[in-house]
């Protein structure tokens, strides 16, 4: 059965420092993986997708994540947090069937 | 090119009543899928639309129905609202492949409290 984990639902960070955000998946086909941000009151948008193409995957606005199917993990990376960085982050896994199967979510916290 | 937009972006109702949500895809979309965010269960798949056919469906009851035009626009309906139905109703568009690796674009969301 298909399922993905976030670990850590607050996590807080300076700014500048490095961001982490961790999510491992369970799925018993070469999974498709998304991480998708979301800022108060708005939909989600699309950071960055893994599609087997390439292990480490760079996204907008500086991050990245590194496919590890060694570890079933799919973490969140970013050098130097900004402000505007703070928002909720999602995992997430797709099916074939454009169906998204989204983790708990991160709420990430920059602090000046 | 033009997001995918849903109207109306808030919205109160009370128990027992019904509501209709809309969305319109990105231009050239043609698959439309909806899911509910709420605190207690996050995110979670209520059904996609591709052709006007539904094609797939999530765990929900029957009150939560659907539709898609001809255009694509889509349209979502909750009939005998219940207050645990308060949350924010998210749509999101794709060109409709349906291979895994496929993007999908969202709206802004409505929100929805029932009262």
């Amino acid at each position: 059965a298909q399922s993905v984990t976030q670990l850590g639902n607050h996590v807080s960070v300076s700014e500048g420092a490095l961001v982490l955000l961790r999510c491992n998946y369970s799925s018993s086909v070469p999974p498709y993986l998304f991480w998708y941000v979301q800022y108060p009151n708005q939909g989600l948008q699309l950071l960055l997708k893994y599609t087997s193409a390439a292990t480490l995957v760079k996204g907008i606005n500086g991050f990245e994540a590194e496919f590890k199917k060694s570890e079933t993990s799919f973490h969140l990376t970013k050098p130097s947090a900004h402000m505007s960085d703070a928002a909720e982050y999602f995992c997430a896994d797709q099916t074939g069937a454009n169906n998204l199967f989204f983790g708990t979510g991160t709420r990430l916290t920059v602090i000046p | 090119k033009a997001g995918v937009t849903q109207t109306p972006r808030y919205l109160i109702k009370t128990r027992g009543q019904q509501v209709t949500l809309s969305c319109s895809p990105i231009s050239g979309h043609r698959s439309v899928s909806w899911y509910q965010q709420t605190p207690g269960q996050g995110l979670q798949f209520l059904f996609e639309y591709f052709s006007e056919t539904q094609r797939n469906k999530g765990n929900f009851p029957g009150r939560f129905s659907g539709r898609q035009f001809s255009n694509s626009r889509s349209e979502m309906n909750v009939s005998t609202l219940e207050l645990g139905d308060s949350a924010l109703y998210l749509c999101a568009s794709s060109r409709g492949t349906a291979g895994g690796d496929e993007t999908q674009y969202f709206g802004p969301g409505t929100r929805l409290l029932v009262l």
